[in-house]
């Protein structure tokens, strides 16, 4: 099946810095989207991205599908940008919807 | 819209007990999806539906798990018994097609 890596696995970051968090798929896809899971354990739609670029406030993400990867932007970072983040991507096949999760990247903002 | 409802937000029961979790999609949304999350194996996909139909249940762990969707506003994950192992975080997740997926705040479930 289709793989899905993220890096890095772990970004500790000072507030105010940027970042970027990267997403590589094996195969070619017909969605990707970013989540971010908040320290609560929520997981949140930050983008629906298969491809372009898309900006919402102080993150941007951009997705080249013909080279199977996807990046996200932050910004000027913030404490309450801690948690984890997850890119994951659906193929649909005779199994449509599946949508595959990578590993995540792990962030800690810290004040 | 409120976005997607599960109940209960937390469940503790006794190893061999029978265990119900509850998912309310958005309204609209065709595809239902049933994740469980733990820290050793990430996010994966149990099983899922599309309206109201299981399309593919491979993600099932075993005949212990069961899963309904009696209609587009409701579906259940039963464990009966549970054990343990069965402790994890379990997310309802609905999507419209082609659009992208929504979940909701997950329940989490321990086996003692």
């Amino acid at each position: 099946g289709i793989q899905v890596e993220q890096s890095p696995p772990d970004l500790i970051l000072q507030e105010g810095a940027n970042s970027t968090l990267r997403c590589n798929f094996s195969d070619s896809v017909n969605n990707l989207q970013w989540f971010h899971q908040n320290p609560w354990g929520q997981l949140i739609n930050l983008f629906y991205i298969p491809s372009g670029t898309k900006q919402n406030g102080r993150l941007s993400a951009t997705t080249v599908a013909t080279e199977r990867y996807s990046l996200l932007y932050i910004s000027s970072s913030q404490t309450t940008d801690s948690g984890v983040y997850f890119c994951a991507v659906v193929k649909y096949s005779s199994n449509t919807g599946k949508l595959i999760f990578g590993q995540g990247t792990t962030l800690q903002v810290k004040p | 819209d409120a976005g997607v409802i599960q109940s209960p937000r937390h469940e503790v029961t006794e190893m061999g007990q029978e265990v119900t979790l509850r998912c309310k999609p958005i309204s609209g949304h065709d595809y239902l999806f049933w994740y469980r999350q733990t820290m050793m194996r990430g996010l994966e996909l149990l099983i899922y539906f599309n309206n109201n139909v299981p399309i593919d249940d491979s993600g099932m762990p075993e005949d212990r798990f069961s899963a309904k969707m009696p209609n587009a506003s409701f579906s259940t994950l039963k464990i009966q018994p549970s054990e343990p192992r069965d402790s994890a975080v379990y997310f309802c997740a609905s999507s419209l097609t082609t659009d992208g997926y929504t979940f909701g705040s997950g329940t989490r479930l321990t086996v003692v």
